[in-house]
């Protein structure tokens, strides 16, 4: 079935470490995005990559970096420089980022917290 | 950026009730959408309505926009216990690059009592 795989499904992150989450999709979608969610708090853009090799940051891209190597693949890196890390992490797709009137569709999230 | 809240924050209704939530936004859009969130899960895809859309039905769900209120209601007829989730609302415009990206809510987190 198609779909958006994210892994892991829980990390932990020690001081001064940086970590990597994993998004990988195999809808065919050249659209690929970076959400975080806290508690009470709606959706806030990290990044976002329209084909490969492209991404522009989004709200909240300080303290993160992604690439875009490959279609399939939108990996995040949350860097030292962030300081507040603990979150969930949400990748989505949608088929082209140009597009008004398509639905994203997401993964099941990766939850980051502080050791 | 602009971005659609929702309305109530949190509602507790019995099973076989309707449940409704508003979500309201402030500027001009391409489209509205509503998702749905599942305890640590992601958020999966409901219903898109176009801004020159009124109404738009969906299986027990239906979906109001008017867009002279800037406002959106989500109506889940005949609730399940299985409807408990949260529900967002997502709106957007073009941006100048051309790109569309979608901002949402805070979220209404609906439980539904068997």
């Amino acid at each position: 079935d198609g779909g958006i795989t994210q892994s892991p499904k829980y990390l932990f992150r020690k001081e001064g470490q940086n970590v990597t989450l994993s998004c990988e999709q195999n809808l065919n979608h050249d659209a690929m995005y970076w959400y975080r969610q806290d508690p009470g708090q709606g959706l806030r853009l990290i990044y976002y990559s329209q084909i490969v090799n492209d991404f522009q940051k989004g709200d909240i891209a300080e303290g993160y970096s992604v690439s875009r190597e490959k279609k399939e693949s939108f990996p995040l890196t949350v860097t030292s420089a962030q300081k507040n890390p603990t979150a969930f992490y949400l990748c989505a797709s949608s088929i082209n980022v140009r597009l008004a009137n398509q639905p994203q569709h997401f993964g099941d999230g990766t939850r980051l917290s502080i050791l | 950026s602009q971005q659609g809240e929702e309305d109530p924050q949190a509602l507790s209704i019995q099973e076989g009730e309707n449940a409704t939530m508003n979500c309201s936004y402030k500027t001009s859009i391409n489209n509205l959408q509503w998702y749905r969130q599942n305890s640590g899960r992601g958020l999966v895809h409901l219903i898109l309505i176009r801004s020159n859309e009124r109404e738009k039905h969906s299986g027990r769900l239906r979906v109001t926009l008017d867009t002279s209120k800037k406002s959106s209601s989500l109506l889940i007829t005949a609730s399940r216990a299985a409807d408990t989730a949260s529900y967002f609302c997502a709106t957007g415009t073009h941006a100048s690059g051309g790109s569309y990206i979608p901002t949402f809510g805070r979220g209404t987190s609906l439980i539904v009592h068997p």
